[in-house]
């Protein structure tokens, strides 16, 4: 079956850059979609269909999506960035959605 | 704006069935589908399955299908989550989320509802 693969965490400090990746075989044919989840809450969305931003969500959250990889990218990374995230895309095969395992962002 | 209201947290033993409500607000709830997520602590998010809130089609995870029903009452813009032979792995947030129309994602969340499976 179909595995979406994270790193367990990844830590960056205040104002510098973070990269989440997310793995999957055939990546370019499927559209990924990004959840931010802080503690106790419900995840929310922060890119979707790759790359786009929904409203209200800064633009120092980008998406890149290429080969086997799709990368959320963080500027400047604040306090408040810290945080579960999550990605997941529609496996159109066995019209299933998946999620992968998420990564814990530290901000050290 | 939109809201998605579940029901509150229940304690359930085990073989027992669970049944969550999902209230929807804010928008033309026959326009869009339902999915249902669950999340066991500190684990990873769970897909479960999707109801359309139109024509009531439904999409169950192979994982659950032998377990689960998500139905919905357009008149009360409800969808519903009903999980059987409960067991302590079950233990877990229950949320609903809409899907996104032209997109395969999930645009608003319920708050979550805690099931507990304990005896």
């Amino acid at each position: 079956s179909y595995v979406l693969t994270q790193p367990p965490s990844v830590s960056v400090a205040p104002g510098q850059t973070a990269r989440i990746t997310c793995g999957g075989d055939n990546f370019g044919s499927k559209s990924v979609h990004w959840y931010q989840q802080r503690p106790g809450q419900a995840p929310g969305v922060v890119v979707y269909d790759d790359s786009d931003r929904p409203s209200g969500i800064p633009e120092r959250f980008s998406g890149s999506n290429s080969g086997n990889t799709a990368t959320l990218t963080i500027s400047r990374v604040e306090a408040g960035d810290e945080a579960d995230y999550y990605c997941q895309v529609w496996d159109s095969s066995r019209d299933h959605v998946l999620f992968g395992g998420g990564t814990k962002l530290t901000v050290v | 704006q939109v809201q998605l209201v579940q029901s509150g947290a229940e304690v359930k033993k085990p073989g027992a069935s669970l049944k969550v409500s999902c209230k929807a607000s804010g928008y033309t709830f026959t326009n869009y589908a339902m999915h249902w997520v669950r999340q066991a602590p500190g684990q990873r998010l769970e897909w479960m399955g999707w109801i359309h809130g139109g024509n009531g089609n439904t999409k169950y995870s192979q994982r659950f299908q032998d377990r689960v029903t998500i139905s919905r009452d357009t008149s009360a813009s409800t969808a519903y989550m009903e999980l059987r032979g409960l067991r302590s792995g079950d233990t877990a947030i229950y949320y609903c989320a809409r899907k996104m129309r032209s997109y395969w994602y999930f645009d608003y969340w319920g708050q979550g509802t805690l099931i507990t499976v304990s005896s």
